[in-house]
């Protein structure tokens, strides 16, 4: 079965104190991983996909990275806007599933 | 280029009665897909529709039915509410399965149930 954890669940960080939050996940056969970010009370926003090991992605301050069983976002010099929850989902290749299973998310505060 | 939207913002309804939610996809979009998404955990998968077919299913009961029309759009019904059926209810849309997979998702819908 599908499985996602995310670490930490929670996360305090000061302006400009760069950090990272991971991913770790158990699938069949991994079609993608996604990061979304979600404000309180809305819907999840796409940030990136990512395929394969070894892949990387960037968008401004945040890089992801993939390993065979983990991802991390890494959150460069971070700032008040950027606080929000960050989940990591899973698409699995077994039997042509193509919906996405989500983690719990970690919930990212970058104090001024 | 419109997102995706969803249609009410907030929903009010009392044990046993049903709920009709909507959604329209992104332009360009066909499928579309369903998730429950409960206080203070990630959204849950409830199924997907697209040609205006269920495709795949999550572990829901049949409480729950949806519907897709000829111009993509979508609707979520959830029969004989439970309290425990209180959640964030969102819709993605996508390309079908073989091409992008980025799901991209609306507002959402707040259900409680009292």
């Amino acid at each position: 079965e599908d499985q996602v954890t995310q670490s930490p669940e929670a996360l305090r960080l000061q302006e400009g104190e760069s950090s990272s939050l991971n991913c770790s996940y158990t699938v069949s056969g991994l079609r993608g991983l996604f990061w979304y970010r979600q404000d309180p009370g809305k819907g999840p926003e796409f940030l990136f996909t990512l395929y394969s090991a070894g892949e990387e992605k960037e968008k401004e301050r945040l890089k992801a990275t993939l390993t065979k069983k983990e991802s991390f976002l890494h959150i460069t010099a971070p700032k008040p806007e950027d606080s929000a929850t960050y989940l990591c989902a899973v698409q699995d290749r077994a039997a042509g599933a193509n919906n996405l299973f989500f983690g719990t998310g970690t919930r990212l505060t970058v104090i001024p | 280029d419109a997102g995706v939207t969803q249609s009410p913002t907030h929903l009010i309804k009392t044990r046993g009665q049903q709920v009709t939610l909507r959604c329209s996809p992104k332009s360009g979009h066909d499928t579309v897909s369903w998730y429950q998404q409960a206080l203070g955990q990630g959204p849950q998968f409830i199924f997907q529709y697209y040609e205006e077919e269920e495709r795949q299913r999550g572990n829901f009961p049949d409480r729950f039915s949806g519907h897709q029309f000829p111009n993509y759009s979508s609707e979520l019904n959830v029969n004989a509410l439970l309290l425990g059926d209180s959640a964030l209810y969102l819709c993605a849309s996508s390309f079908p399965w073989g091409q992008y997979n980025e799901q991209f998702f609306g507002p959402g819908t707040r259900l409680t149930v009292l």
